[in-house]
């Protein structure tokens, strides 16, 4: 595709549910980078994948949160046990140098 | 603190200046970004200086940088409804890649 696509567009998951968001990077873009933003609130780093490097787990808020990306390709980031304070909109994000394109994001809602 | 902050809100008039200003902590960063979220929308890159620069001018928008202070701002001309949304600075660490760090966001709201 063109841009940045995210799957699903929103999600309404029970409490202690896990969830599984997935990232289709533009192609060609060799970093991918996964955000949260909580209502009203501005973007908050998560995670980062480089290529084949070690991706920077830094943001990630516990251990329930991971992320996975195989190459170049598709990224998923997983909540496991989700709480309620997991309720956000999840950014994903893709580049090749300096400008980083957004894809519209998946709406999270735990009730 | 934030390694990036803005003020969270600012009003103008349709057809005035809009002066939006974000500091940043980092002198070491590469890249400093301004984005805008219209509502319900993705991030939308508006432009970019690199920290070598002092200004930059795109049609409408100018972007000041003073390295000294750590002061970003962003200048829209002319502001129309159409800009009322939130404006996001951002800042690229360095060490090999851009790893960017968000502001809090400020919301523009243009008013007749």
């Amino acid at each position: 595709g063109a841009g940045v696509s995210q799957s699903p567009s929103n999600k309404v998951t029970e409490k202690g549910k896990d969830v599984e968001l997935r990232c289709d990077p533009i192609s060609g873009h060799t970093a991918l980078y996964w955000y949260r933003q909580r209502l009203g609130q501005g973007l908050e780093f998560l995670i980062y994948f480089q290529g084949n490097s070690a991706p920077d787990k830094s943001g990630l808020p516990s251990d329930r949160f991971s992320a996975e990306r195989t190459g170049e390709s598709v990224s998923t980031l997983t909540i496991q046990r989700t709480q309620q304070e997991d309720s956000a909109v999840y950014l994903c994000a893709s580049s090749r140098g300096t400008e980083a394109f957004f894809g519209q994001g998946t709406r999270l809602t735990v009730v | 603190g934030e390694d990036v902050e803005q003020s969270l809100f600012l009003s103008v008039r349709e057809g005035d200046s809009s002066v939006i200003n974000c500091t940043y902590t980092d002198s070491s960063s590469t890249y400093l970004y301004w984005y805008k979220q219209e509502p319900g929308a993705g991030l939308q890159l508006l432009t970019y200086i690199f920290s070598n620069m002092d200004m930059k001018q795109d049609q409408r928008l100018t972007v000041l940088l003073n390295k000294k202070d750590k002061h970003l701002s962003l200048r829209i001309a002319d502001t129309q409804t159409g800009d009322s949304a939130i404006y996001f600075c951002a800042e690229s660490k360095p060490g090999g890649y851009n790893k960017l760090i968000f502001g809090a966001g400020t919301r523009l709201a243009v008013h007749p």
